[in-house]
């Protein structure tokens, strides 16, 4: 059963369109992050966040914007969609105690730009 | 810089032997270290970790070592299964973010 919830799972879209990838989770993890996934590749980090109103940039430079105005959402948008954007972009969240840590990924959005 | 290492970019194994994956990693300050298995389109699936205080953690097939002197960790899969072919991913916690490795693709076979 997912506890953190990624739509669409896929999507084509031509040039220079805005979109939005949506992540929603029900878990009440503060800490939420996205990562880019070329085909072989390793997961990059390109946004994270540590809580509402709290937006970071990860390791990897993305043109894409994040926001977190509640706990359970934390969107991606491209506001003018290129090629170079077509890649699996992938949604985590985690919580940290006892010693350990859980991090739990949704599916995925395999976008595709035309 | 890559943090996380995997130099092995596929490993094929026979069903019921087993399967050793490997990672390194160059940066001594991380403290955990997870491993996850990976399908095409799909979001990675966590498998087993380990903190660094630790060199060794069992979860049925799945056994994770911790060399901290090498900067080395591998998972074995024992007995190998053929549901268990996709790819794997090393990863490890720096500052509470991930840092994944470039994953091993593993095919069990028949």
């Amino acid at each position: 059963e997912a506890d953190i919830y990624q739509t669409p799972r896929y999507l084509v879209i031509g040039t220079g369109k805005k979109i939005t990838l949506e992540c929603s989770q029900t878990m009440g993890h503060d800490k939420m992050y996205w990562y880019q996934q070329d085909p072989g590749m390793e997961l990059h980090l390109i946004h994270y966040s540590y809580g509402v109103n709290s937006t970071e940039k990860g390791d990897l430079s993305s043109e894409s914007t994040v926001s977190r105005i509640r706990t359970e959402h934390f969107p991606l948008t491209l506001e003018s969609a290129r090629p170079s954007h077509t890649s699996q972009y992938l949604c985590a969240s985690s919580v940290h105690g006892g010693g350990g840590y859980g991090y739990t990924f949704g599916s995925g959005t395999r976008l595709t730009v035309v | 810089d890559q943090q996380v290492k995997q130099n092995s970019p596929s490993l094929s194994v026979q069903e019921g032997r087993i399967s050793i994956l490997n990672c390194d990693y160059t940066n001594s300050m991380f403290d955990y270290f997870l491993w996850y298995k990976k399908y095409p389109a799909e979001g990675p699936t966590f498998l087993i970790s380990i903190s660094s205080i630790k060199d060794k953690n069992e979860d049925g097939r799945f056994t994770v070592f911790l060399n901290k002197s090498a900067k080395h960790l591998s998972l074995h899969i024992v007995p190998s299964q053929p549901g268990d072919s996709a790819v794997y991913f090393c990863a490890a916690i720096n500052t509470d973010k991930l840092i994944f490795g470039t994953g091993t693709r593993l095919q069990v076979f028949p």
